[in-house]
């Protein structure tokens, strides 16, 4: 039973325009919410986070919403560019990290 | 910057032989963790630590076994491999705090695991 969700497994944006990744989620224990970045042979590295007590966090070009009711988070890149271009894994977790979940991966392909 | 360090990037065994996948970090992270990731299923947490000899086990501990006898040094072990542990495995270390602090884990780069 997969509590964390993404649900669209590729995205393709023209350079420069907006990339929107989503992740529903099931459990409402949860607290925390991050975004990974994957690129290839590489293992995923740290991109941005929220709590459960805000509805958007930003950093440069990355902002994600996230939308408690709905059970719902977002990942804004503005504007995206080639470089962006990996797997992005939406992950959540309770107040303790020992029961983070990941989300099946989103593919972002940002063309020049 | 945390550093986590996968021993083998790259295995091939065979069915029934053991495997052991180490790895360590070097910013005294309480917390470590093993993660195998599949095409579609993301990644799926095989077993965790929060101290030295300490386990949990996660979503799909069946087939393996975590062995942590240092704080900086966390084992994955395979005690007959097969066919459907082909896969990428992640390592992975948290501080022990709680909140933002405790919530972001750090990965080591993987290592590709192919049994025949």
């Amino acid at each position: 039973d997969q509590q964390v969700k993404q649900n669209s497994p590729s995205l393709s944006v023209q350079e420069g325009r907006i990339s929107i990744l989503n992740c529903d989620y099931t459990n409402s224990m949860f607290d925390y919410f991050l975004w990974y970045k994957k690129y290839p042979a590489e293992g995923p590295t740290f991109l941005i986070s929220i709590s459960s007590i805000k509805d958007k966090n930003e950093d440069g070009r990355f902002t994600v919403f996230l939308n408690k009711s709905a059970k719902h988070l977002s990942l804004h890149i503005v504007p995206s560019q080639p470089g962006d271009s990996a797997v992005y894994f939406c992950a959540a977790s309770g107040y303790n990290n020992n029961d983070m979940r990941f989300g099946a991966g989103t593919r972002l392909t940002v063309k020049p | 910057d945390v550093k986590v360090t996968q021993s083998s990037r790259y295995l091939v065994k065979r069915t029934g032989e053991k495997v052991f996948l180490e790895c360590v970090q070097d910013m005294d992270h309480e917390n470590m963790f093993w993660y195998r990731q599949d095409p579609g299923l993301g990644l799926r947490l095989i077993y965790f630590s929060y101290d030295v000899k300490m386990k949990e086990k996660g979503d799909i501990p069946e087939g393996y076994s975590v062995s942590r006898e240092k704080k900086e040094r966390f084992s994955l072990i395979l005690e007959s491999a097969s066919t459907n542990q082909t896969s990428m495995y992640l390592c992975a270390s948290s501080a022990a705090g709680t909140g933002a602090f405790g919530n972001t884990i750090y990965f080591g780069e993987g290592s590709w695991l192919t049994v025949v």
